[in-house]
């Protein structure tokens, strides 16, 4: 069966420090994957996805940034955090048409 | 540009009723999919229910049922016989269909209902 695996699951940046958030999928191949915010009494913002190695699109302009050196990894970035990087982070992949999204755990982001 | 409403920020049920969450949406498509998803207090994000806007049937999974109005564009989910394992917050989510083209799943959600429910 498929699972996906995101880490760290909280984590506490100060401000201007990088960030590099992973997650992988096991158990399917060439995967969509997904990243995700969900920032506090909101619903969730698509950020990036990635229909395959090197193919990153960009949902909303950010701070931040994503790549998929593998087909299964999919990896969140930023070079230096500003308080309103703080949030839920969420990556989910799909199996392609039709396929419901699944997510990961999340991680908890805190930008001091 | 769709959207996705949820008017309720907040709603209460005791153990074994019935309640029912509401969604609206806007969008100019006739083919979409609609979602609800459920978010515990562990933040895990799982899949409900799913209803294409194609079937005219309402779909439910045990507990879970939807109330499709296509043309009124409402989606509600009415949960039966409310547990407490149904405390969580809950989001509707619309997706275009795959026949306007891309391959991807990209989700409209929108800002949830916390649904507390009281023994």
């Amino acid at each position: 069966s498929q699972t996906i695996h995101q880490w760290p699951a909280t984590l506490v940046q100060p401000v201007g420090s990088p960030l590099s958030l992973e997650c992988t999928v096991e158990g399917t191949s060439n995967p969509n994957l997904y990243w995700y915010r969900q920032a506090a009494g909101r619903g969730l913002q698509l950020l990036f996805y990635s229909v395959g190695i090197g193919q990153i699109s960009s949902e909303v302009p950010q701070n931040l940034s994503a790549s998929r050196p593998q087909d299964r990894q999919f990896i969140l970035s930023s070079k230096k955090l500003l308080l309103s990087d703080s949030g839920f982070y969420l990556c989910a992949w799909d199996g392609r048409i039709n396929s419901p999204l699944h997510f990961g755990n999340g991680t908890r982001l805190t930008v001091t | 540009a769709q959207t996705v409403t949820q008017s309720q920020p907040e709603m209460s049920v005791q153990e074994a009723e019935t309640v029912t969450l509401s969604c609206t949406y806007d969008t100019s498509e006739s083919d979409y999919y609609l979602f609800w998803y459920k978010q515990p207090p562990s933040r895990q994000m799982i899949l409900v229910i799913r209803q294409e806007a194609y079937k005219q049937q309402n779909a439910t999974e045990n507990r879970f049922s939807v109330n499709f109005q296509k043309a009124a564009k409402s989606f509600s989910l009415k949960i039966s016989d409310s547990q407490l394992g149904d405390a969580a917050m809950y989001f509707c989510a619309y997706r275009r269909s795959l026949n306007y083209g891309g391959a991807t799943n990209k989700l409209i959600f929108g800002t949830g209902t916390l649904l507390a429910v009281q023994p």
